[in-house]
């Protein structure tokens, strides 16, 4: 199957630092990437949608200049959490959907731990 | 507004017995639908999905039924093996949507050995 990479798989920062999380697709070209966040024991939440060669679509709430997106190249997607704070700690994730037709599985990335201290 | 549930955070079932997963969806425009499969400190692995052209879609042990009327479909699993113990998220998406994906909160299945 498709392979998605995301590293760092877990990160500890100071409070203030900035982290940047990477998204890279293996095997295949990414268009759009998606970036999502989850808080323990709820579910997914649909941050932003990274697209390569354009500005990120942000969902309503999610500060774009807090979580700067940059779609880089058809493979890669990064995620910016600047001057991070203790709320900001939680599991990251990115995904990819695989080839161009609109209903196609997305192949997620292992995840980012991120602990703000 | 959660679009997308999961009214049972978790299910313990037998092994060789069935596991059904279910989720509820209230947005008539989804017309796709996923099971993810998740471990702690890991992203989601897809499993199974179905459009909503269908109301069965059967993948070796995995099987996703679609009520389109009820919003409602479920996930059954059979025989259940230990392996199979995870959170497993429904999701939802649709055609005007860029493949965005809406998840429900999860269901933790436990199988017992």
């Amino acid at each position: 199957g498709a392979v998605v990479s995301q590293h760092p798989s877990w990160v500890i920062c100071k409070s203030g630092t900035s982290v940047k999380i990477e998204c890279r697709s293996l095997d295949f070209q990414a268009t759009t990437m998606f970036w999502y966040r989850q808080f323990p024991k709820q579910s997914l939440m649909l941050m932003a949608t990274s697209n390569e060669g354009s500005k990120a679509t942000y969902e309503q709430g999610v500060e774009k200049d807090k979580f700067l997106i940059n779609h880089a190249s058809l493979t890669l997607s990064t995620l910016t959490v600047t001057s991070a704070h203790p709320e900001d700690s939680s599991f990251y994730i990115c995904s990819a959907p695989k080839g161009q037709i609109m209903n196609t599985e997305a192949f997620f990335g292992q995840g980012t731990r991120l602990t703000v201290v | 507004d959660q679009q997308v549930k999961q009214n049972s955070p978790s299910l313990s079932v037998q092994e060789g017995r069935i596991s059904i997963l279910n989720c509820d969806y209230t947005n008539s425009m989804f017309d796709y639908f996923l099971w993810y499969k998740k471990y702690p400190a890991e992203g989601p692995t897809f499993l199974i999905s179905i459009s909503s052209i269908k109301d069965k879609n059967e993948d070796g042990r995995f099987t996703v039924f679609l009520n389109k009327s009820a919003k409602h479909l479920s996930l059954h699993i059979v025989p259940s093996q230990p392996g199979d113990s995870a959170v497993y998220f429904c999701a939802a998406s649709f055609s005007g949507s860029a493949r965005q994906l809406t998840f429900g909160s999860g269901t933790q299945l436990t199988v017992l050995p």
